[in-house]
């Protein structure tokens, strides 16, 4: 079983409306929780990076979230655009692992007009 | 700046055969990674290396060889490809270690398919 959920596998929803996007993991401990974007065809780019301290971080109109007692993280889209399209990976860093990740296998996000 | 480039973009292979991944980083970080995604899993780690000359293995190394002779540039080889190695394969780099709270920053990708 991966160590990183993500949920839903895949979305469809329409321009200007808002979403969320789950994480769930049972790696631990970690030093910190990333959200990277990945458009069709490209190399992962990254969103956020929270430490285990940290409940919220924003970057623009995406805001991830942390709870480290449930183990979830969610990434929040604000007004989406069409090019929000794209999947959204979760990924976790484990404290002593630092160079070896935990990727999720991604939420595949489709916005439409 | 151009970042992280990976060449080729596309490589078709037949099993047996041997190629060479590159990878080319201007922003003079230390860390770089090879990974490998396949459908329905997450990246997976092949190897890295931590700094000029030096390589570790990662969660999937059978089969590939890397050398970092130069900092900029990290190669990875198939010496005998495999249909399991149809995969794409990005490259990554990163001033520190991610456990240390730094991006990483991932090159476009290769898609080998060996037939």
């Amino acid at each position: 079983k991966n160590q990183v959920e993500q949920s839903p596998q895949s979305l469809i929803i329409l321009e200007g409306k808002n979403c969320t996007l789950q994480c769930n993991y049972t790696v631990s401990p970690f030093s910190n929780l990333r959200w990277y974007k990945q458009d069709t065809g490209r190399g992962p780019v990254s969103l956020t990076i929270m430490t285990f301290s940290e409940n919220t971080k924003s970057n623009g109109r995406y805001t991830a979230t942390l709870d480290a007692d449930t183990k979830q993280s969610s990434l929040h889209i604000t007004a989406s655009q069409l090019s929000d399209s794209a999947s959204y990976i979760c990924v976790v860093v484990l404290t002593g692992g630092g160079n070896k990740l935990t990727f999720g296998t991604g939420t595949q996000l489709k916005v439409e007009l | 700046n151009a970042g992280v480039t990976q060449t080729p973009k596309f490589r078709v292979l037949k099993t047996g055969q041997s190629m060479t991944l590159l990878c080319a980083q201007d922003m003079n970080h230390e860390y770089m990674y090879w990974y490998r995604q396949d459908p329905g899993m997450g990246l997976r780690l092949i190897h890295y290396s931590v700094g000029e000359g030096t390589t570790a293995k990662g969660e999937v190394p059978d089969g590939y060889n890397v050398s970092r002779l130069k900092k900029q540039n990290f190669l990875l080889g198939l010496e005998s490809a495999a249909p399991s190695q149809t995969s794409v394969y990005f490259c990554a780099s990163s001033y520190l270690s991610p456990g240390e709270g730094r991006a990483q920053y991932f090159g476009p990708g290769t898609r080998l398919l060996v037939l």
